[in-house]
């Protein structure tokens, strides 16, 4: 079946150091994918997306690209500021355009001053 | 526009006691959804629905009911709680075209002792 894996949690950095969350994905055929965080006491909001394979997704300095042959979507940031520290989830959308989102359980990450 | 707009936020139930939790888009959005979400697990779909009149069951359905009379609105009836339905609740909308983004209300913090 389709499923999202990603790195477990929390991550801890200090500010400016770089950040990769992993992200691995199982699923027939070419879903899009998707990074969506989620800020203390408020809902999930879309990061970036990407919708086939080599694009790459960016928004407020995090990047990510969609890699078939390694079925990952790794999300990346050069340099992280405190205002970063969020929950952030993986997820990919499979059955079309009426389909489902799936995610990832999620990683916390804190960001030291 | 307000987007997704969830109430209650937060809601102490009694085992066996019934409850709705509201959800409302005005996004005219085809698409709606609910997840849960507990820690450790992400978010599991609960139901969703792809236009007024048609609900389907997601992963995790068991003691949930729907009903999607118009476009707007996609309630979540708990029938008789159990303290296993602690969790977040979340509900979503997006357009039924392809790749579109979701948009999440702040969450239903439901608690049933």
């Amino acid at each position: 079946g389709n499923s999202v894996t990603q790195m477990e949690g929390p991550v801890t950095l200090s500010e400016e150091a770089f950040l990769t969350i992993n992200c691995t994905y199982t699923a027939t055929g070419y879903p899009s994918l998707f990074w969506y965080v989620q800020y203390p006491g408020e809902g999930l909001q879309l990061l970036l997306k990407a919708t086939k394979a080599d694009d790459k997704g960016s928004n407020k300095g995090f990047e990510a690209t969609y890699r078939k042959e390694t079925t990952s979507f790794h999300l990346e940031k050069g340099s992280v500021q405190v205002s970063d520290s969020a929950v952030y989830f993986c997820a990919l959308l499979y059955g079309g355009s009426q389909g489902n989102l799936i995610f990832g359980k999620g990683t916390k990450l804190s960001v030291k001053p | 526009n307000a987007g997704v707009t969830q109430t209650p936020k937060f809601q102490v139930l009694k085992t066996g006691q019934s409850m709705t939790l509201q959800c409302a888009q005005d996004m005219n959005h085809e698409y709606m959804s609910w997840y849960r979400q507990d820690p450790g697990m992400g978010l599991r779909l609960i139901h969703y629905s792809v236009g007024a009149g048609i609900t389907d069951q997601g992963e995790v359905p068991n003691g949930y009911n729907v009903s999607r009379s118009t476009t707007e609105d996609f309630p979540l009836r708990l029938l008789s709680a159990a303290p296993s339905q602690t969790s977040v609740y979340f509900c979503a909308s997006r357009s039924t075209g392809f790749n579109t983004e979701a948009f999440f209300g702040q969450g239903t913090r439901l608690t049933v002792v």
